[in-house]
């Protein structure tokens, strides 16, 4: 059984550039978080989805954005990049009766310069 | 009101020693208290959780105490060992998933 899988593993993005960054949940789960870490930092909740909706959103600026496709999958877009996106970004999936244990993916590293 | 804060910054611990990382909460809505371990580039390991109803959890040399009323819980690892060398981050959250609000991070070091 994979567990929560990621794309890609490493990105390197020019100040005001977009990116976009992919995540595959755990067989049987249908609801994705995703996670912003710094370098030396706990991951910091940037939003969550489940039945394909937004539901929960953390302090990011609405160059944030997500989107969640039919079979759990989700995406992270992030607009205008700035210097101070670059970090670690963890999708974490779970199921739908235990929503608040997360299983996290092996992250995506992105380095804005 | 949000805030979990994570105690200590770093730690050092001889093979075999026991480790305890101590975090605190605000929030009273809190009622899913996870523990993660990670390892550097890799994404954090869901290693232990408790709920508010138990003062304390094990599961084989990693236990969670909990103390309600002080509003703080601890991780203590027994007989810990170099391959526990990482960091650990304890969390809060609330069931159905609201979002999860993570400590600063531990880092780990058990010295062989």
């Amino acid at each position: 059984d994979a567990g929560v899988t990621q794309s890609p593993t490493h990105l390197i993005k020019t100040r005001g550039q977009q990116v976009t960054l992919r995540c595959s949940p755990k067989s049987g789960h249908d609801t994705v978080s995703w996670y912003q870490q710094a370098l030396g930092q706990g991951p910091q909740f940037i939003f969550q989805y489940y039945e394909e909706e937004e539901r929960q959103r953390g302090n990011f600026p609405d160059r944030f954005s997500g989107h969640q496709f039919p079979n759990y999958s989700s995406e992270l877009n992030v607009n205008a990049l700035l210097l101070g996106d670059s970090a670690l970004y963890l999708c974490a999936s779970s199921y739908p009766d235990r929503r608040e244990t997360q299983y996290f993916g092996p992250g995506t590293r992105l380095l804005v310069l | 009101q949000q805030q979990v804060k994570q105690s200590p910054q770093s730690l050092i611990v001889q093979k075999g020693g026991i480790s305890i990382i101590n975090c605190a909460y605000e929030n009273t809505a809190f009622d899913y208290f996870p523990w993660y371990q990670q390892f550097p580039g890799k994404g954090p390991a869901l290693l232990i959780a408790i709920r508010p109803d138990v003062s304390e959890k094990k599961e084989g040399r990693f236990t969670i105490s909990f103390n309600k009323s002080a509003k703080q819980f601890s991780l203590h690892i027994m007989d810990s060992q170099p391959g526990d060398s990482a960091t650990y981050f304890c969390a809060a959250s609330k069931t159905g998933g609201f979002k999860t609000i993570f400590g600063a991070g531990t880092r780990l070091f058990v010295k062989a």
